[in-house]
């Protein structure tokens, strides 16, 4: 079975600083990789996700992620962050040769300082 | 447009008692996956449902079933409820197989 780590369980960051949430995930097959943020009494909204092709993705509210085959990582990264970004954010893996389902990490809280 | 809809938001049972979770996919969605979100944890995936049936199952004992209706709406259920069963349900939806997810906000179980 996939597994996922990351690396930070919180992050505490001061606002408009730049940001890195770290995830390894533990396969060298080929995986689909996704980044979630929860924020506090709700369900997971998805801010992007890595397929195929270029390997420096960019999803919703100014987040990108990288993945790196070679290191197995995909960390999520924002170059200026904003109040509004305190939340919970989780990495997930998914097999397309087993199914849809997703592996998720244990979560990185990410608090933005004012 | 309705987004996934979960109930109910919360309750509260008994250890050995039973609980039904419900779930409404959203419009033109027919899958539905459940995941439980225990305290401080990542989402673990309890088993997908498509065309009324359970496709895949994820690492969790029998006393978790499921079941899909015709309209694609669906049910958890948890027999001999555990304290450690306690967690935030959460159901996600889907087209067909496809990563186009779309989660609901989820069930909070607490068990006592």
């Amino acid at each position: 079975a996939q597994s996922v780590t990351q690396l930070d369980s919180q992050v505490p960051v001061f606002e408009e600083a730049p940001v890195e949430l770290r995830c390894n995930y533990s396969s060298s097959v080929s995986v689909y990789l996704f980044w979630y943020v929860q924020y506090p009494n709700q369900g997971l909204q998805l801010l992007l996700k890595y397929l195929s092709g270029s390997t420096l993705v960019k999803g919703i509210n100014g987040f990108e992620a990288e993945f790196n085959k070679s290191q197995t990582s995909f960390h999520l990264r924002k170059p200026s962050v904003h109040i509004s970004d305190t939340a919970e954010y989780f990495c997930a893996v998914s097999d397309p040769n087993t199914g849809n389902q997703f592996y998720f990490g244990t979560g990185t809280s990410l608090t933005v300082i004012p | 447009d309705a987004g996934v809809t979960q109930s109910p938001t919360h309750l509260i049972k008994t250890r050995g008692q039973q609980v039904t979770l419900r779930c409404s996919p959203k419009s033109g969605h027919d899958t539905v996956s459940w995941y439980q979100q225990a305290l401080g944890q990542g989402p673990q995936f309890i088993f997908q449902y498509y065309e009324e049936e359970e496709r895949q199952r994820g690492n969790f004992p029998d006393r978790f079933s499921g079941h899909q209706f015709p309209n694609y709406s669906s049910e958890l259920n948890v027999n001999a409820l555990l304290l450690g069963d306690s967690a935030l349900y959460l159901c996600a939806s889907s087209p067909g197989t496809s990563y186009g997810y779309t989660f609901g906000s989820g069930t909070r179980l607490t068990v006592v």
